[in-house]
């Protein structure tokens, strides 16, 4: 079965950092693009990055700089470090495959990431 | 950036038809794709290039894909149904979707 299982997310103080984790199972992370995407209490998705298979990256404009998102091949992981974390960033985050680089399935449950003091 | 704007909301009696729309400049041109998401779950792909369903996505999901519109179509609506709604394309190497639907069945 093909599944995403994120973890990570927590209460953090702002200019903080945390690092979310997806694991995947029945595909390999490496082979596909993956992507996090994020939703704000009672808005809608934002995309925030993805990671070709080829290995480059790119972010949205509003998470530049401070999220770097990665992979480790050998644990079939992605991960997204955030670093100098806003209010703005609270937000559950999903992981998700690209599927033909295009659409995205699965998705996984989400991580709730609660940026505040 | 390239921008997607959906309906905020749609309302449609059981049994009905409901027509979700995601406006883009010329996204006929591009690969549209949509997903479901009810209350506390992740969003769930119901239609992928346009007009391709998933395997088990019901037939009463579609979608069109022409000039500044693409439509999301759920024919015979029920209340399951009820659900925001977003749109997808591939804008260079960025995502971008669509503010979302809320379809409220009466």
């Amino acid at each position: 079965e093909v599944q995403l299982v994120e973890s990570g997310g927590g209460l953090i103080q702002p200019g903080g950092s945390l690092r979310l984790s997806c694991a995947a199972s029945g595909f390999t992370v490496s082979s596909n693009y993956m992507s996090w995407v994020r939703q704000a209490p009672g808005k809608g998705l934002e995309w925030v990055s993805v990671i070709y298979s080829g290995g480059s990256t790119y972010y949205a404009d509003s998470v530049k700089g401070r999220f770097t998102i990665s992979r480790d091949n050998s644990k079939n992981t992605l991960y997204l470090q955030m670093n100098s974390l806003r209010a703005e960033d609270t937000a559950v985050y999903y992981c998700a495959r690209a599927v033909a680089a295009n659409w995205f399935d699965p998705w996984g449950q989400g991580t709730l990431v609660t940026v505040s003091s | 950036s390239y921008v997607l704007t959906q309906p905020p909301s749609v309302s449609v009696a059981p049994g009905q038809t409901a027509r979700i729309t995601c406006g883009g400049n010329n996204i006929g041109s591009k690969s549209v794709h949509w997903y479901q998401q009810k209350p506390g779950q992740a969003p769930v792909l119901v239609v992928y290039d346009d007009s391709d369903r998933p395997s088990g996505i019901p037939e009463r999901f579609s979608g069109s894909n022409s000039g500044n519109t693409a439509t999301l179509t759920i024919s015979r609506v029920e209340a399951g149904d009820e659900a925001d709604y977003y749109c997808q394309v591939w804008d260079s190497s960025s995502v971008v979707f669509g503010g979302g639907t809320k379809l409220t069945v009466l």
